[in-house]
């Protein structure tokens, strides 16, 4: 497909367990974003990644969540030690950065519950 | 910092006009959005506005600016059905980098 996929779309794990969720961007694109979407809650950007520059892990929560980028393109967002407040849609996009203007591609998104 | 508001609910009835109001924080910020997210999909953009203008219209959305009082709406005519979603708000400057959305507000179309 075309799009930017997620996978999995849904994961339920344990407190305390590792979880590692993966983003396909749109081919070409050299910019990619993961959000958190809490139930009623916007947006929380988590980290950004743009071409070979030092990501933004600005909105990283702590130090259990952590992100790589392979080759420009997959990106894993990793969460170690999971806890209940980790619960929530984890959102994926992607861009091409052309001039100013931005339109960020979004996948589906990763449901994830811990118990 | 920078920071987002809506209304977090909105009903209307089918065939009237739907207005979602946004309010930002960030007077630096060079592009506002309104992104469309429907039930268990990712957001999609409906469409952007250049913080030089301050109408922006585009079949049935039209977006206004106020950068004065870094106001922005959506308004959406004839609103059916299908237009029930949450409407995210967001602005970006410094080439997008910097992407701040609000919570969104959630649009509920009765017939």
């Amino acid at each position: 497909g075309a799009g930017v996929s997620q996978s999995p779309s849904n994961k339920v794990t344990e407190k305390g367990k590792d979880v590692e969720l993966r983003c396909d961007p749109i081919s070409g694109h050299t910019a990619l974003y993961w959000y958190r979407q809490s139930l009623g809650q916007g947006l929380e950007f988590l980290i950004y990644f743009q071409g070979n520059s030092a990501p933004d892990k600005s909105g990283l929560p702590s130090d259990r969540f952590s992100a790589e980028r392979t080759g420009g393109s997959v990106s894993t967002l990793t969460i170690q030690r999971t806890q209940q407040e980790d619960s929530a849609v984890y959102l994926c996009a992607s861009s091409i950065l052309a001039g100013g203007y931005n339109e960020q591609f979004f996948g589906p998104g990763t449901r994830l519950t811990v118990l | 910092g920078e920071d987002v508001e809506q209304s977090l609910f909105l009903s209307v009835r089918e065939g009237d006009s739907s207005v979602i109001n946004c309010t930002y924080t960030d007077s630096s910020s060079t592009y506002l959005y309104w992104y469309k997210q429907e039930p268990g999909a990712g957001l999609q953009l409906l469409t952007y506005i250049f913080s030089n203008m301050d109408m922006k219209q585009d079949q049935r959305l039209t977006v206004l600016l106020n950068k004065k009082d870094k106001h922005l709406s959506l308004r959406i005519a004839d609103t059916q059905t299908g237009d029930s979603a949450i409407y995210f708000c967001a602005e970006s400057h410094n080439y997008g980098q910097n992407f701040v959305f609000g919570p969104g507000t959630r649009l509920s179309v009765l017939p």
